[in-house]
């Protein structure tokens, strides 16, 4: 029952070309975070935002780009796609009502995005 | 630098127990332990706490020895349904206050 959605399921693009994949947070979740899992991997944290502004990231280029809105969905923009860009984007919704340790996450299902 | 997990993988029949372990080189505050099944979304299980407090399933069990930097998590009484790859995501100030999820560890429950 996480009730975090994520679209398109499935994309393909070519090596240069830019992405935008959409997710829609859990109603009431002041927190997104976006997740790149490769194959056989454990999900590699991108970035966060916390109440519309960026709270933290990882060691991803700029070409990773993000965006949250006050409607509970988010955005991340990946330009000048790249083959090693081709892997599982989650994003994942919380409640952070701490500030001193990550809250619980929620999950949704992804988006399988292929670089040819 | 990621977390290490062990064993990477195991294969359990209904009935047995099982711990996953997880070692950080970089103090911490927090640990969150996920399952993820084959083409489905991370799902939480766990989070434990630098002090002890824990938040999380009530048939699921963990510990986190704070000095050691380790947590692990306790199957008990396996069924088919614990299937599928367990992630652990540590939380510290080394990791910028961020999770930083191991490579995993696979599970599979056999009838």
């Amino acid at each position: 029952e996480t009730g975090v959605t994520q679209s398109p399921t499935h994309l393909i693009k070519t090596r240069g070309q830019q992405v935008t994949l959409r997710c829609s947070s859990q109603s009431g979740h002041n927190t997104v975070s976006w997740y790149q899992q490769a194959l056989g991997q454990g999900p590699q944290f991108i970035f966060q935002y916390y109440r519309e502004e960026e709270n933290g990231r990882g060691n991803f280029p700029p070409r990773f780009s993000g965006l949250q809105f006050p409607n509970y969905s988010s955005e991340l923009n990946v330009n000048a796609l790249e083959l090693d860009d081709s892997a599982l984007y989650l994003c994942a919704s919380s409640e952070q009502a701490r500030t001193e340790f990550t809250d619980t996450q929620y999950f949704g299902p992804g988006t399988r995005l292929t670089v040819l | 630098q990621q977390p290490v997990q062990s064993p990477q993988a195991v294969i359990l029949r209904e009935g047995e127990d099982a711990v996953i372990n997880c070692s950080s080189s970089k103090a911490l505050y927090s640990v969150h332990w996920y399952r993820q099944k084959h083409g489905e979304a991370p799902v939480f299980l766990m989070i434990l706490l630098k002090g002890g407090e824990q938040k999380g399933h009530e048939k699921i069990s963990a510990s986190f020895n704070e000095k050691k930097q380790q947590s692990s998590l306790y199957l008990t009484a396996s069924q088919l349904s614990y299937s599928g790859t367990y992630f652990c995501g540590p939380e510290g100030a080394e990791y910028g206050n961020k999770l930083v999820f191991g490579a995993g560890t696979i599970l599979r429950v056999k009838s």
